[in-house]
């Protein structure tokens, strides 16, 4: 079947190198964001998660900035491995709201 | 990894079949979700539940039901498969929130297809 990866914007880097993803979000009023990682053939995973009361989250190798004022999330990986080389989403919810919205995702290729 | 199952994993249907999905969790969350995933598109909500017995649409509903008897249990059914409804379908779980968190953990997916 068609892969997941297609028809979403890419990054490609070289392995050792720090990755940035960006995601624009929709709503002003959301208070919770959260980043997933995809992998081919595999369910979204959980990776880190931000309250709109923080600007900055740093979990292990990966970094998540929020700016409020311009409705941006942003998505570090440090020193980027092959493994890391999948589909990001971020997504966002509204004043605890059980539903989420998600972004359309972004196809991360590492090139050892 | 939260404790997920989907069934069957793929499935080819026909046009017009009666198809059902059935997702499993072991984690006792309160809120389970089926999704369809597109190329192009996403992540799009079918359905959710947010209890035994209390579930409701999501910006896909047409022509996809659920059922939810047990809290491990989330069933989508297609009544009369189309080749529209050729997706991969994944089964998502949450918490009920009271710790101020709303990820949800997915489930492997099922890929089906209607020919």
């Amino acid at each position: 079947g068609e892969s997941v990866g297609l028809h979403l914007p890419t990054l490609s880097v070289q392995e050792g190198d720090n990755s940035i993803i960006n995601c624009a979000y929709s709503n002003s009023a959301s208070d919770y964001f959260i980043w997933y990682k995809q992998e081919s053939g595999k369910g979204p995973q959980f990776i880190i998660d931000i309250r709109s009361n923080m600007d900055k989250r740093q979990g292990q190798r990966v970094t998540v900035l929020l700016n409020k004022t311009v409705k941006h999330l942003s998505l570090q990986i440090a020193a980027t491995q092959p493994g890391d080389s999948a589909v990001y989403f971020c997504a966002e919810n509204i004043g605890g709201s059980y539903i989420p919205t998600f972004g359309r995702g972004t196809s991360l290729i590492v090139h050892p | 990894d939260a404790g997920i199952t989907q069934s069957p994993r793929h499935k080819v249907t026909e046009t017009g079949t009666p198809v059902t999905l059935r997702c499993h969790q072991t984690e006792n969350h309160r809120y389970m979700y089926w999704y369809r995933q597109d190329p192009g598109h996403g992540l799009r909500l079918i359905h959710y539940s947010y209890g035994v017995k209390d579930t409701d649409k999501g910006e896909v509903s047409d022509g996809y039901s659920v059922s939810r008897s047990k809290t491990e249990d989330f069933l989508l059914t297609l009544e009369s498969a189309t080749s529209s409804q050729t997706s991969v379908y994944f089964c998502a779980i949450s918490e009920s929130g009271a710790s101020g968190r709303y990820e949800q953990y997915f489930g492997p997916g099922t890929r089906l297809t209607v020919t």
